[in-house]
């Protein structure tokens, strides 16, 4: 069965901090990962990765895949209150459903 | 900036009823998807919708779940005879060359309490 696993499931760090965030996967036909953010509804999309060892960056954040490792990491350094979020990762296959880890719940406290 | 809309964002309805839960994709998009979320649960896939027809559908879009693309802007989806354990945030969302491909973008998303 494809699996998505996300770690930590939570994580509580003060602003400033610099987190990792983790995601690893178990699918056939691996075609991408995604990281997506989820505030209070709606996951808005963050990253796109297709390439193992190519990091995309977009200010604070950052991610890469690591296909032998079959994982990928999504680092937020400077954290700041409006991080707080639940970022979920998503891996697509040779379809075109998007199969969803469990989040890990970021809270930035001041 | 374009988004997904969907409508109503929260549904209150009694088990057994039929419920329709609406979305406008963004516009030049083709391909368009349901999930859902049960509370404190992972977001799972429903089904996906490209070309007017359904391209995939999971073991939870069972005979009482529909969708339907009635014009060019709505897609809908129906459910039939609401159940408990169908109460989730139901999201739409769209992309334009499928997911794999490229992101998809999400909708707000349509609160679903069944009573």
């Amino acid at each position: 069965e494809d699996k998505v696993v996300q770690s930590p499931l939570s994580l509580v760090v003060h602003e400033g901090d610099t987190v990792t965030l983790n995601c690893s996967y178990e699918v056939t036909n691996f075609r991408s990962l995604l990281w997506y953010k989820q505030e209070k509804k709606a996951p808005t999309f963050l990253f796109m990765l297709t390439s193992s060892g190519i990091e995309k960056k977009s200010g604070r954040l950052s991610s890469i895949l690591d296909k032998k490792e079959l994982s990928s990491i999504l680092n937020i350094t400077a954290t700041q209150t409006g991080d707080s979020a639940i970022y979920l990762c998503a891996v697509t296959i040779n379809t075109d459903k998007l199969i969803f880890g469990t989040g890990t719940r970021l809270q930035v406290f001041p | 900036e374009p988004e997904v809309t969907q409508t109503p964002s929260h549904q209150v309805t009694q088990m057994g009823q039929e419920v329709i839960l609406r979305c406008v994709p963004i516009s030049n998009h083709l391909y368009f998807y349901w999930y859902r979320q049960i509370l404190g649960q992972k977001v799972e896939f429903l089904v996906s919708f490209y070309n007017n027809e359904i391209s995939e559908k999971s073991e939870i879009f069972d005979d009482q779940f529909s969708v339907e693309r009635p014009d060019g802007s709505n897609f809908t989806l129906k459910i039939r005879s609401t159940k408990l354990e169908d109460s989730a945030m139901y999201f739409c969302a769209s992309s334009d060359a499928g997911s794999g491909n490229t992101e998809a973008f999400f909708g707000q998303g349509t609160r679903l309490t069944v009573v």
